[in-house]
């Protein structure tokens, strides 16, 4: 079946413009999760939606940060008056509503702020 | 807080060669998950093995292997055979059952395979 998918694949934004990045999960998947990766670093938890429950957004770096997961299905991350800091891949993944599962992820979307 | 660490920041094996990428973690929880993620230079993020804390028997796929020393808090990935296809970055993550499931990932190693 299909897989996680992200759209655009590459996006590039001047600073101060806001951007929105987004996520289809895999279907029948009701866990989703973004994380955001640095150049050459590893994965840092952004956000995460289980079901109808109220999401986790712990990992949220500033309240520019902002996402949103509509009918259960796909998502929105939204960052308003991107900064150059912001430049990143912005990663998505989904996993089963079985407890803790393996999460598949989709190929990211890479976030470039000149 | 939790962390996972990856000490190793670039590796390199010859192929048909065997390698293991080294990971420990720093956890009080009793009840939780570790994986290993591939992820090519595509980007895309590749589940390689998984681990549950509370089994003994370390996790097997094919040429991939774990050593989980669960005393030690670490755990190793072995690479058999290392085709020229396995080079990537390597992340190792830890989950948790008592959360969100949120991953936490090392810093992540690169993997060079020679011809």
């Amino acid at each position: 079946g299909a897989g996680v998918s992200q759209s655009p694949s590459n996006k590039v934004t001047e600073k101060g413009k806001d951007v929105e990045l987004r996520c289809d999960p895999i279907s029948g998947h009701t866990a989703l999760y973004w994380y955001r990766q640095s150049l050459g670093q590893g994965l840092e938890f952004l956000i995460y939606f289980q079901g109808n429950s109220a999401p986790d957004k712990s990992g949220l770096p500033s309240d520019r940060f902002s996402a949103e997961r509509t009918g259960g299905s796909v998502s929105t991350l939204t960052i308003q008056r991107t900064q150059q800091e912001d430049s990143a891949v912005y990663l998505c993944a989904s996993s089963p509503p079985r407890g803790l599962d393996t999460q598949y992820f989709g190929p990211g979307t890479r976030l470039t702020v000149l | 807080a939790q962390t996972v660490t990856q000490s190793q920041p670039e590796m390199s094996v010859q192929e048909a060669e065997t390698v293991t990428l080294s990971c420990t973690y720093d956890t009080s929880e009793s009840d939780y998950y570790l994986f290993w993620y591939k992820q090519p230079p595509s980007r895309q993020m590749i589940l390689v093995i998984r681990q549950e804390a509370y089994k003994q028997q370390n996790a097997t796929e094919n040429r991939f292997s774990v050593n989980f020393q669960k005393a030690a808090k670490s755990f190793s990935l072995k690479i058999s055979d290392s085709q020229l296809g396995d080079a990537a970055m390597y992340f190792c993550a830890e989950g948790f059952s008592s959360n969100t499931g949120k991953l936490i990932f090392g810093q992540g190693t690169t993997l060079q395979v020679k011809p």
